[in-house]
């Protein structure tokens, strides 16, 4: 399997909803990221899991709050979104020290 | 500052016709170059991925090069098809940033029949 799935593909919700975005690898990467991606922009990176430890954070608003329960699973948790962080979210992993990421397909946030 | 820089930011090509899209970065020091393939709404596909000691390398239709002195790169796609209507990314890693690397703003290229 050499492919990174994310749940949901499309997702709506209000400035007072709590909901989570769902990655998954079965490729034994023990590197997993979150980006975001704004239209026309490239992806910023968001969060950076290393042996399910969070190991780069890059002043993410604690409003984004990301959770790697096992080697194969990485969830983000949003909480309080605004408007502003409608965007594609993707997911990528990769063999730990090695920078070939392979991504997801991204979830399409819609923050009303 | 590391930065890549990406030419052109737009392209528009004729089917069939070949194309060459340009990279230029000031990541330092270099560990390796990447390009990717992003459909709009999906996640970017790796196409290439050079370490320094690389100069060329090919996958299918497209073939990038590296001039690791000049620091620049290209991404020459070879009898275009519709399929390759995409945005086309160059990301650029350095060895002491572990996990982060530099993306471009890409190429957003567009075949018309």
């Amino acid at each position: 399997d050499t492919e990174v799935t994310q749940t949901p593909k499309h997702l709506v919700m209000g400035m007072t909803n709590k909901k989570s975005l769902k990655c998954e690898q079965h490729m034994g990467h023990r590197a997993m990221y979150w980006y975001k991606q704004k239209a026309k922009k490239p992806p910023e990176l968001m969060f950076v899991y290393s042996y399910e430890k969070l190991s780069i954070n890059e002043s993410v608003p604690s409003r984004f709050s990301p959770e790697c329960p096992n080697s194969s699973l990485l969830n983000l948790h949003l909480h309080a979104l605004q408007p502003e962080d409608s965007a594609l979210y993707l997911c990528a992993s990769s063999r730990m020290g090695s920078d070939e990421q392979f991504f997801g397909p991204g979830t399409r946030l819609t923050v009303l | 500052k590391n930065q890549v820089e990406q030419s052109p930011q737009s392209l528009i090509i004729l089917e069939g016709k070949n194309c060459t899209l340009q990279c230029n970065y000031t990541v330092s020091p270099f560990s390796n170059l990447r390009w990717y393939k992003q459909d709009t709404g999906r996640g970017p596909v790796s196409l290439t991925i050079m370490t320094f000691s690389e100069n060329t390398k090919s996958n299918g239709r497209y073939t990038a090069t590296l001039d690791a002195d000049t620091k620049q790169s290209s991404l020459h796609i070879t009898a275009s098809q519709l399929s390759d209507s995409a945005s086309y990314i160059c990301v650029v890693s350095a060895n002491t940033n572990a996990g982060k690397s530099t993306f471009g703003d890409g190429t957003t290229l567009t075949v018309k029949p």
